[in-house]
C-alpha cells in the first residue's frame, strides 16, 4: 500500500490527452513539491517534472504538471506511442521523514 | 554528461550481507545529495535512503532501518550502500540517484540487481 495514490493504468489514443492523478496527505504533497518520473520499459527512471510543475531541460511542452492541496496530476497531450511507459509521483513526507512513492501508473498507447 | 554507474549487486543467502557502490562522474558530487531507490521484479518504485551532500543528514525508510548504512566518500566521488541481514523481501533492482535541495531524484544509474535467495 503506497503513501500516495495513482491510478493502476491510464489508456488513450494517439493525440489524445490524459491525466494522472496522485492523491496524497498534508504531510507529503500540500506542503512539499510533487515529482513525476517516466520510467520506459527495461530502463531506469528518468525525471520529468520537477517542483510540481517544471520540467527539466529536454522534456517535451506536452508534459506538464500541476498540485492543489492533497493532490497532484500529470498531463500529456498529444499523446504519442513512445509515452507508453511507467509514471510514479513522489515527494517528501514530513511526518516519515523520507521519499514517498505512488504505486505507478501504466499508461497504455492504444 | 552525467553518469551514476552502480555495481556490487548479486546473489546472497537470507541473513547475508552485500556492498553496493555508485561511482559518479559529470556532476560537482560533493555538492549534491545522494540516494538509492529500489524497484522489487514487477513492482513500484521505493525510496531507499538519503545521504546529504555532507553527510549532516541521512535518512533511511522504516523497511531498511538498522539494516542498511549509507555513506559516501566526496573524494572518490563514491555513494556506498551497506546491506546487512538481507531478505528475501531485499531483492529488488538499488538505482543511485543524485538530487539538490531545489530536485528531487534528478539524475538516476542504471540499477544493479541484488537477489537474496537460498
Amino acid at each position: 500500500q503506497s503513501v500516495l495514490t495513482q491510478p493502476p493504468s491510464v489508456s488513450g489514443t494517439p493525440g489524445q490527452r490524459v491525466t494522472i492523478s496522485c492523491s496524497g496527505s498534508n504531510f507529503n504533497i500540500a506542503s512539499n513539491y510533487v515529482y513525476w518520473y517516466q520510467q520506459l520499459p527495461g530502463t531506469a527512471p528518468k525525471l520529468l517534472i520537477s517542483r510540481n510543475n517544471q520540467r527539466p531541460s529536454g522534456v517535451p511542452g506536452r508534459f506538464s504538471g500541476s498540485k492543489s492541496g492533497t493532490s497532484a496530476s500529470l498531463a500529456i497531450s498529444g499523446l504519442r506511442s513512445e509515452d507508453e511507459a511507467d509514471y510514479y509521483c513522489a515527494a517528501w513526507d514530513d511526518s516519515l521523514s523520507g521519499v514517498v512513492f505512488g504505486g505507478g501508473t501504466k499508461l497504455t498507447v492504444l | 554528461e552525467v553518469q551514476l554507474v552502480e555495481s556490487g549487486g548479486g546473489l546472497v543467502k537470507p541473513g547475508g550481507s552485500l556492498r553496493l557502490s555508485c561511482a559518479a562522474s559529470g556532476i560537482t558530487f560533493s555538492s549534491v545529495s545522494m540516494n538509492w531507490v529500489r524497484q522489487a521484479p514487477g513492482r513500484g518504485l521505493e525510496w531507499v535512503s538519503s545521504i546529504s551532500s555532507s553527510t549532516s543528514y541521512i535518512y533511511y525508510a522504516d523497511s531498511v532501518k538498522g539494516r542498511f548504512t549509507i555513506s559516501r566518500d566526496n573524494a572518490k566521488n563514491s555513494l556506498y550502500l551497506q546491506m546487512n541481514s538481507l531478505r528475501a523481501e531485499d531483492t529488488a533492482v538499488y538505482y543511485c540517484a543524485s538530487g539538490t535541495t531545489d530536485v528531487l531524484f534528478e539524475y538516476w544509474g542504471q540499477g544493479t540487481l541484488v537477489t537474496v535467495s537460498s
